[in-house]
């Protein structure tokens, strides 16, 4: 059975002060690595795919990478807006398959 | 650029009542999937349409049934409702195959939120 699993669960930082989230994940042939941040009460945005060992993709203060057993969301000097739940979740190899989500890790980012 | 819609946002209803939320998808997507996600919880996968064919199936009650349409949107239309059905209802959809290198990645939308009283 396909599984991500989180860690943390809760993330306090500092204004400044850089981390990463982790996601491991067990899959039967993995077809995509998915972050995704998503505010209360709102959608899912998406942040970034991964697909391959070694793969790395950045945008702004975030830096995504992937092994094979899991993921990195590393974020940089953060700021008070990247307070947010960051969702990680998994694509299985057949075309058009749902996600598998990880619980997400909450991020609090204190001014 | 443009992103899924969802209607209604919100929704109120009584036990055993029926409710129907629609979902039009970024234009160009033909694969459409709708997650459930329970207060503090992570998207549980229901339901997934591919060029108006049922794909996969999650853990949907069969209370709910859904389709996807000729213009692509699609509707979960859901029965006999229960207290334990309120909850954050989002769609999703993905490119066609051959069009981005990234077919896999779904897009979410808004949302819609039910409440059942």
């Amino acid at each position: 059975e396909d599984q991500v699993t989180q860690s943390p669960e809760a993330l306090r930082l500092q204004e400044g002060e850089s981390s990463s989230l982790n996601c491991s994940y067990t899959v039967s042939g993995l077809r995509g690595l998915f972050w995704y941040r998503q505010d209360p009460g709102k959608g899912p945005e998406f942040l970034f795919t991964l697909y391959s060992a070694g793969e790395e993709k950045e945008k702004e203060r975030l830096k995504a990478t992937l092994t094979k057993k899991e993921s990195f969301l590393h974020i940089t000097a953060p700021k008070p807006e990247d307070s947010a739940t960051y969702l990680c979740a998994v694509g299985r190899p057949s075309g058009n398959t749902p996600l598998v989500f990880g619980k997400g890790t909450r991020l609090s980012v204190i001014a | 650029a443009a992103g899924v819609i969802q209607s209604p946002r919100h929704l109120i209803k009584e036990k055993r009542e029926t409710a129907t939320l629609k979902c039009y998808p970024i234009p160009r997507h033909d694969t459409v999937y709708w997650y459930q996600q329970g207060p503090g919880q992570d998207p549980q996968f229901l339901i997934s349409f591919y060029e108006k064919m049922q794909s996969d199936k999650g853990s949907i009650p069969d209370r709910f049934s859904a389709q996807q349409f000729s213009d692509y949107h699609s509707e979960l239309n859901m029965s006999s409702l229960e207290l334990g059905d309120s909850a954050l209802y989002f769609c999703a959809s993905s490119p066609q195959t051959g069009t981005s290198g990234e077919e896999e990645t779904q897009y979410f939308g808004p949302g819609t939120r039910l409440l059942v009283l």
